[in-house]
C-alpha cells in the first residue's frame, strides 16, 4: 500500500515552453503533497507544500509564478514549470501524506521526474 | 537553520561486511530523524526513524540511534547484502500531531555491495 506515482518519468522540452508533472497517490487519499527538487550530487530541497483545495505554500527563494502547483483532488497534484529554461533542468520528486489517524500518515515518495530543458 | 550532513559516497563493500554511514544534524528544538533508501529506478522509501533522544530505529537489519549529545544518527548494518545496494538519505523533520512536516535531507550516500 501507499504507492505514489509520477508522470512522466522523463521529459525533454525546449526553452520557453511549459511542462506539467503529475503526482498521484494510487491507493490512499493524500491531503498534503510535497514537491522536492534534487540537483546532481545534492540533497533534495523542498520547493512547496500543497494541501488539497488550497493554495500551495512555497519555500523561500522558489518562484511561485514559475512553478505552478495545483492540488485539486485528494489523489492528484500537478507541478507546472512555466517558460522553462535550461537552469530548470533537474530531478523533481513529489511525496504524499495521507489523512490524520490513517495508516498513510507519513510521507510516501514518488519515483521522480527527470526534466531536461534544451 | 536546520541542516543534515552525511558522509559522501560511494561506499563500496563486499557482501557480509559491516556498514556505517555517518549522519550528523543541526537543529533547533527536538526534531525527528529518518533514514530513507532509494533503490535504482524507485522512489524514496522510509527505512527507519527515531522521534526522540536515545531512541533506536531499526528495520531490515539496519539500525540507527538518535544521539542528542553528539547530534548524530549514524546508520549501521552488521552484514550487508548485494540487495542493499542503493542510495541512503538521512533527514530530519519537525513532527506535529504525528505528521511529518518539512523534511530536510542530507546529500545521500551511494552504497554498492559487491558479491
Amino acid at each position: 500500500g501507499a504507492v505514489v506515482s509520477q508522470h512522466p518519468s522523463r521529459v525533454i522540452c525546449k526553452s520557453g515552453t511549459s511542462v506539467k508533472i503529475e503526482c498521484r497517490s494510487l491507493d490512499f487519499q493524500a491531503t498534503t503533497m510535497f514537491w522536492y527538487r534534487q540537483f546532481p550530487k545534492k540533497s533534495l530541497m523542498l520547493m512547496a507544500t500543497s494541501n488539497e483545495g488550497s493554495k500551495a505554500t512555497y519555500e523561500q527563494g522558489v518562484e511561485k509564478d514559475k512553478f505552478l502547483i495545483n492540488h485539486a483532488s485528494l489523489t492528484l497534484s500537478t507541478l507546472t514549470v512555466t517558460s522553462a529554461h535550461p537552469e530548470d533542468s533537474s530531478f523533481y520528486i513529489c511525496s504524499a501524506r495521507g489523512t490524520s489517524g490513517s495508516s498513510s500518515y507519513e510521507q510516501y515518495f514518488g519515483p521522480g521526474t527527470r526534466l531536461t530543458v534544451t | 537553520g536546520n541542516s543534515v550532513t552525511q558522509m559522501e559516497g560511494p561506499v563500496t563493500l563486499s557482501e557480509e561486511a559491516f556498514l556505517t554511514i555517518n549522519c550528523t544534524y543541526t537543529a533547533t528544538g527536538y526534531p525527528s530523524l529518518f533514514w530513507y533508501v532509494q533503490y535504482p529506478g524507485e522512489g524514496l522509501q522510509l527505512l527507519l526513524k527515531a522521534t526522540k533522544a536515545d531512541d533506536k530505529g531499526s528495520n531490515k537489519g539496519f539500525e540507527a540511534t538518535y544521539r542528542k549529545e553528539t547530534t548524530s544518527f549514524h546508520l549501521e548494518k552488521g552484514s550487508v547484502q548485494v540487495s542493499d545496494s542503493a542510495v541512503y538519505f538521512c533527514a530530519l523533520s519537525d513532527v506535529y500531531g504525528g505528521a511529518t512536516n518539512k523534511l530536510i535531507f542530507g546529500t545521500g550516500t551511494l552504497l554498492a555491495v559487491q558479491p
